[in-house]
């Protein structure tokens, strides 16, 4: 099994709509998670952490499922602006931050 | 003000030469790192740098030779050039284990 498994994607989906993704880690010990943003040539962007009680920014909700070992983001009322490549991150261990291949977005008008 | 800035953007090469890329941030940060992202988008950790000691050093290549003048700058010197070193370089940096890293704008490296 892959350390971090997302789907690639596109998810292709209109305005307004709302989005899920998950990310599928294997290693039962980590503790921290994370969601980050990529724009297309850009670096990559904390969106937001990932709580165990699950948590919410906005638009935006992250949760934990540590029994089935992913984290889930997401995304209400699409905006054109979302469009981007999602990045889930896990803490493999000090210092050393595991990112999965990302899942892309196009929201459409 | 730019948070973690990276020299050069871009870097054209030769195949057997040597470059560095140098890292700096000015987020008073203690932890520094560098990541490749390759053309599949994968963005891998290289290395982890806390208060200028190597953390980690992920099974990297020794052409790959990180330097931490202080915790300020993280630079990466790369000796004899590959095809397969062609990527896009990132340097972050965070508070502590915070997990919180804020990446510089990459580095484009291209090795003909």
């Amino acid at each position: 099994r892959k350390e971090v498994e997302q789907d690639p994607g596109p998810f292709n989906v209109p305005e307004g709509a709302t989005v899920a993704f998950n990310c599928t880690y294997s290693n039962s010990a980590s503790q921290s998670f994370f969601w980050y943003r990529q724009d297309c040539r850009k670096e990559p962007k904390l969106l937001m952490s990932v709580y165990s009680s699950g948590n919410e920014d906005g638009r935006f909700t992250a949760q934990l499922n540590r029994a089935s070992q992913y984290i889930s983001l997401l995304i209400r009322d699409s905006k054109l602006s979302d469009s981007a490549t999602y990045l889930c991150v896990f803490e493999e261990g000090t210092y050393k931050y595991i990112f999965g291949t990302g899942t892309r977005l196009k929201v459409l008008a | 003000d730019t948070a973690v800035s990276q020299t050069p953007k871009y870097l054209v090469t030769q195949m057997g030469n040597d470059k560095s890329i140098k890292c700096e941030q000015n987020l008073g940060h203690d932890t520094m790192y560098w990541y490749k992202q390759d053309s599949k988008k994968f963005l891998k950790i290289m290395f982890s740098y806390n208060n200028k000691e190597l953390i980690i050093n992920e099974t990297v290549p020794n052409r790959f030779s990180p330097k931490s003048p202080d915790k300020a700058h993280l630079n990466l010197h790369i000796n004899s050039l590959e095809l397969g070193d062609s990527a896009v370089y990132f340097c972050a940096s965070s508070l502590g284990t915070s997990g919180t890293q804020y990446f510089g704008p990459g580095t484009r490296l291209l090795v003909l």
